[in-house]
């Protein structure tokens, strides 16, 4: 089946703008996550949702990014007022059934946003 | 908090030479331990994965055992290929007690395999 799609594959934007970025997991996964890919600090860990609810937000890093996740399905992670330090790789991946340490995450090609 | 270590790039080999990337960690818990490779352009996919202590994953000929005495998951394989150039992460899963399981990368080692 189809795999993690993620749009866009790139944004440039203005500093200062808000942006939006779409996560589609794979179809029956219920565990969602958001990372970051920078040169300055590698992968890191954004949030986490389980379903439609978020339990886990503690790698935003601040208060201008957010995320939602609406019908188990397709997540939205908005990034308000962009800053240049915004500037990466952003990767969604999927699990199925719900978290589990073992159970394999399933990455997104990434939108690579650069703000100007 | 929990980490993971791994030896720096680039790495340039020839073909059908031996590979080792080396890869510690740190972790309060159980993790269990992941290789991701990035090929150029594409995203992260799973190379291989181990679960639990003396566990060996394997794909595509690349190995890797879980070593609990040396907090060690080091990948080898025995003879690469050029289409084996790519970068190459080690991860662990870190419990964040809030349900999730993310993952805690490496920083990646870049890997060109040359005729």
């Amino acid at each position: 089946g189809a795999g993690v799609s993620q749009s866009p594959s790139n944004k440039v934007t203005e500093k200062g703008k808000d942006v939006e970025l779409r996560c589609d997991p794979i179809s029956g996964h219920t565990a969602l996550y958001w990372y970051r890919q920078s040169l300055g600090q590698g992968l890191e860990f954004l949030i986490y949702f389980q379903g439609n609810s978020a339990p886990d937000k503690s790698g935003l890093p601040s208060d201008r990014f957010s995320a939602e996740r609406t019908g188990g399905s397709v997540s939205t992670l908005t990034i308000q007022r962009t800053q240049q330090e915004d500037s990466a790789v952003y990767l969604c991946a999927s699990s199925l059934v719900r978290a589990s340490g073992r159970d394999t995450q399933y990455f997104g090609p990434g939108t690579r946003l650069t703000v100007l | 908090g929990d980490s993971v270590t791994q030896m720096e790039g680039p790495v340039t080999l020839s073909e059908e030479a031996f590979l080792t990337i080396n890869c510690t960690y740190t972790a309060t818990g159980y993790p269990s331990l992941f290789w991701y490779v990035q090929y150029p352009g594409e995203g992260l996919q799973l190379l291989l994965k181990a679960t639990k202590a003396d566990d060996k994953g394997s794909n595509k000929g690349f190995e890797a055992t879980y070593r609990k005495e040396t907090t060690s998951f080091h990948l080898e394989k025995g003879s690469v290929q050029v289409s084996d150039s790519a970068v190459y992460f080690c991860a662990l899963t870190t419990y964040s007690g809030a349900g999730s399981y993310q993952l805690t990368f490496g920083k990646g080692t870049k890997l060109s395999v040359i005729p």
